[in-house]
């Protein structure tokens, strides 16, 4: 079975500060991960997909995360907040027949 | 835009109505999938459909019912809704159903039932 695992539902940053939102993966095989954004009554945007091509990876507006097999861990970050990143964020598993979706992490930005 | 394009972005309807929400995409995409979204719950998958056949139905009730005509096409028809029925509904497509591939959002139907 495949899941994911959002930790925080809040977090707060002030701008121009690390913007860091945890997620924490469980799978039998090497898994597909998937970083999403939601503003207010949107629907989902991707952020970045980790398929193992590289650790590392960089996605839109300034975000990246890693890929960590020791440590079952997607982290998403951000080096400096903007207002305009105040949303909910999603971490998810896609298993093939579907994607499991953590709870996710409402992000607020102070000014 | 994602090319993928909900309609009505939002309904309110009573209880003994019927209505429909519709999903198109334009990506050329062979899979397409409805979501519930809930205040404080995650992202429940409804269906799936692939290649214009239901490959998933996630238990939903039968007051749900969906339809795909064809691939670029997924609808959900309503009726005799309860009010817990009240969400966010979103539509998704993905070109396979490879776990390597992502998902493409529409922007959801706000439900109410009254």
């Amino acid at each position: 079975a495949q899941s994911v695992t959002q930790l925080g539902s809040h977090v707060s940053v002030s701008e121009g500060a690390l913007v860091l939102l945890r997620c924490n993966y469980s799978s039998s095989v090497p898994p597909y991960l998937f970083w999403y954004v939601q503003y207010p009554n949107q629907g989902l945007q991707l952020l970045l997909k980790y398929t193992s091509a590289a650790t590392l990876v960089k996605g839109i507006n300034g975000f990246e995360a890693e890929f960590k097999k020791s440590e079952t861990s997607f982290h998403l970050t951000k080096p400096s907040a903007h207002m305009s990143d105040a949303a909910e964020y999603f971490c998810a598993v896609n298993t093939g027949n579907q994607f499991y979706f953590g709870t996710g992490t409402s992000l607020t930005v102070i000014p | 835009e994602t090319g993928v394009t909900q309609t009505p972005r939002h309904l309110v309807m009573g209880m003994t109505n019927k209505k429909s929400l519709k999903c198109e995409q334009h990506l050329g995409h062979n899979a397409m999938y409805w979501y519930k979204q809930s205040a404080k719950k995650p992202l429940e998958l409804m269906f799936v459909y692939n290649f214009k056949e239901q490959t998933e139905n996630n238990s939903v009730p039968s007051r749900f019912s969906p339809e795909c005509p064809n691939s670029s096409h997924l609808f959900l028809h309503l009726h005799t809704l309860q009010p817990e029925d009240s969400a966010l509904y979103l539509c998704a497509s993905t070109t396979d159903r490879a776990r390597n591939t992502e998902a493409f959002f529409g922007q959801g139907t706000r439900l109410t039932v009254v």
